[in-house]
């Protein structure tokens, strides 16, 4: 699509429940991003993919968090044991190549931890 | 570490005004500067992308410059309309190649008919 596709646009889960998000990149491209929007404008960075394979994970929490991109299949976040500072809005972005091309980003999935 | 500040964080201005944003990096070494809008609930809008070979980049009535030796970028908008109302964020990518941005904290800007 011409879109970064992000689903579901709101979840809701219990403190300790596992939450799962996905990202479908624009078509052709081969770079998808994950950030977190915590406190309305602080964007951090999470994740970078270059097809299937993990591009940069430097911003990654390793006990809770993963993420996969596979072949022919949306782009995943999953969280297991979420915790209340969990809840923000998650953003996947795409780009065509690496360097210097402009990051489209999706409309966000907002995350709220009870 | 590379820290992106903005500046105003707020700015309220009656519709007709030409505006100035203001972003400082502090690590000269990046690979680009994008400017994007944010409307309440939405995702992130690109507007420009300054390369940092470039000096300016135009797109009808924005215009970004970037200035890489000092870390500063500006954002003028020319003659603000209602609809330009939003935050306005700008992010800065490293010139390591891998590409993640780092971003400022924004502008939220209010423009009034």
């Amino acid at each position: 699509g011409e879109e970064v596709a992000q689903t579901p646009k709101h979840l809701v889960r219990g403190e300790g429940q596992k939450a799962k998000l996905y990202c479908a990149p624009i078509k052709g491209h081969s770079y998808v991003f994950w950030y977190q929007q915590v406190l309305k404008n602080e964007f951090k960075f999470l994740i970078s993919f270059q097809n299937e394979n993990v591009f940069d994970e430097t911003g990654m929490p390793k006990e809770r968090f993963s993420a996969k991109c596979l072949p022919n299949s949306p782009c995943s976040l999953e969280i297991q044991a979420t915790k209340l500072e969990d809840s923000a809005v998650y953003f996947c972005a795409s780009s065509q190549w690496a360097g210097g091309q402009p990051q489209h980003f999706g409309d966000g999935t907002r995350l709220s931890i009870l | 570490k590379q820290e992106v500040t903005q500046i105003p964080a707020a700015l309220s201005v009656p519709e007709g005004e030409n505006l100035v944003l203001n972003c400082s990096f502090t690590d000269s070494a990046i690979y680009n500067l994008q400017w994007f809008r944010q409307d309440p609930g939405k995702g992130l809008t690109s507007l420009l992308l300054i390369q940092s070979s470039q000096r300016e980049q135009t797109s009808g009535r924005l215009n970004a410059s970037l200035d890489k030796s000092s870390g500063r970028s500006t954002l003028y908008i020319a003659a603000s309309q209602p609809g330009d109302s939003a935050t306005y964020l700008c992010a800065v990518e490293g010139n390591t190649g891998f590409q993640k941005l780092v971003f400022g904290t924004g502008t939220r800007l209010l423009v009034s008919p």
